[in-house]
Order: structure tokens, then C-alpha cells, then sequence
């Protein structure tokens, strides 16, 4: 595609549920970063992939929550038993990293809007 | 102490005005990006620098790697300038050598009055 695509663009759930948030990167973008955006609050970094690379995965704020991506393709950022300080907006960025200290620019979504009743 | 600080953190300008927006960090870095965020939230990369300066229209970018050290400078501001501002760092992660977090700045927050 043409950006950076994710969804769904709007969540609403309940307490405790799971949720799945995916992110399309742009095609051929080694590099993708997840982090949210709480309300009237700045970006929090959650984790990073960087193609086959082990990911850091140290923003993740606990255990509930988790990522996956499959090489350069699509990830997905799970969040198990929600809870109500979980409700931000999960924003994914891409970029083509070619190799250190060369990076690349960065491509955003235009986020998934989550909200935990 | 944040990583990565940005100051101001609001600022009103009037039309034409020129306004800077600065940016200090404190970790080595392999790149600094700054970001705009308009109402509604989404995000459009403005530049990304390792060195230097760039200039893209109106806009100018300037980091000083030894002062650890950004300025965002927009000349000639304009009411469709108004949006918040972030510096980003990628930085040289924690689990592996090539992995780069990617740390904000909390934003600087442009209103330009017409």
C-alpha cells in the first residue's frame, strides 16, 4: 500500500477482554515501532522490530501485553485482559533501515483508537 | 531527568512570526526526527538528522551532535502551522546492539494567531 495502514481504527471493549491491533507496513520497510498515545499525554515507546532481529521490547508497560511480526511483514500488538489505563491510541510506525548508523525515515498510521469500558 | 527534553512546551506566535522549537537529549543517538501532530492525531515526519541542517520550505532543522542539541525553526509561521511538535531520538536499544528504541520528546504545543 501506499502508507502506513492499521486497524481496527476505533476499538471499544470491556474490561477484560483481549484485543488484537494490527499494523500494514509500507512494503519492503525493515523497521516497524509500536507505541501509544494516552490522552493529553505524550508517545510511549512499546517495542520495535527490526527484520529478523531479536525485538526490544522493553516499552512494554506488562506482561499482558505482547507483539509479533513476521519478518517484514505485518504485526500485531495483543493486549490480554484489558484494563481501563490501557485506553490510548497504538500507533505504528515503519521505516527501511539499511544498516547502522544509517537510518531511515519514519512512516506513521493513523493509529488505533482504543477504549476499555 | 527525560531522555529527551523540548522546550517550550507552549508557545503563541503571531502570524510571520519566526519561531523556534529546541530539543535537548542526553543518550547517544543514531538519529533525531522531528514529528508534527496535528488535531485528531495523526503524525507527519518533517525531518530525520544525523548531522547538519536540511530545510524543507519554511521549515529548518539544525542539530549540534556534540551539545546533544536540535532547533526546529519555522520562518514566516502560519495559522496551518499550529500543531504540536515532537523531537524523537532512535536510540541503540537495551536487548541488542542494532535494535533503536525510539524516545519522544512530550512536545511543543504551536499556536500561530492569525
Amino acid at each position: 500500500g501506499a502508507g502506513v495502514s492499521q486497524s481496527p481504527s476505533n476499538k471499544v471493549t470491556e474490561k477484560g477482554k483481549d484485543v488484537e491491533l494490527r499494523c500494514d507496513p509500507i512494503s519492503g520497510h525493515t523497521a516497524l515501532y509500536w507505541y501509544r498515545q494516552r490522552l493529553g499525554q505524550g508517545l510511549e515507546f512499546l517495542i520495535y522490530f527490526q527484520g529478523n532481529s531479536a525485538p526490544d521490547k522493553s516499552g512494554l508497560p506488562s506482561d499482558r501485553f505482547s507483539a509479533e511480526r513476521t519478518g517484514e511483514s505485518v504485526s500485531t500488538l495483543t493486549i490480554q485482559r484489558t484494563q481501563q489505563e490501557d485506553s490510548a491510541v497504538y500507533l505504528c510506525a515503519s521505516a527501511h533501515y539499511t544498516s547502522y548508523p544509517n537510518t531511515g525515515e519514519l512512516f506513521f498510521g493513523e493509529g488505533s483508537r482504543l477504549t476499555v469500558l | 531527568k527525560n531522555e529527551v527534553e523540548q522546550s517550550p512546551q507552549n508557545l503563541t506566535a503571531q502570524e510571520g512570526e519566526f519561531i523556534t522549537i529546541n530539543c535537548s537529549y542526553s543518550v547517544g543517538i543514531s538519529a533525531l526526527h522531528w514529528l508534527q501532530q496535528h488535531p485528531g492525531g495523526g503524525i507527519v515526519s518533517l525531518f530525520m538528522l544525523s548531522s547538519g541542517k536540511k530545510k524543507h520550505g519554511r521549515l529548518i532543522a539544525t542539530i549540534n551532535i556534540q551539545e546533544k542539541h536540535s532547533s526546529l525553526h519555522i520562518t514566516a509561521s502560519h495559522p496551518r502551522d499550529s500543531a504540536v511538535y515532537i523531537c524523537a531520538v532512535t536510540t541503540r536499544g537495551i536487548s541488542s546492539g542494532s535494535a533503536r528504541q525510539l524516545t519522544f520528546g512530550s512536545g511543543t504545543q504551536l499556536t500561530v494567531l492569525p
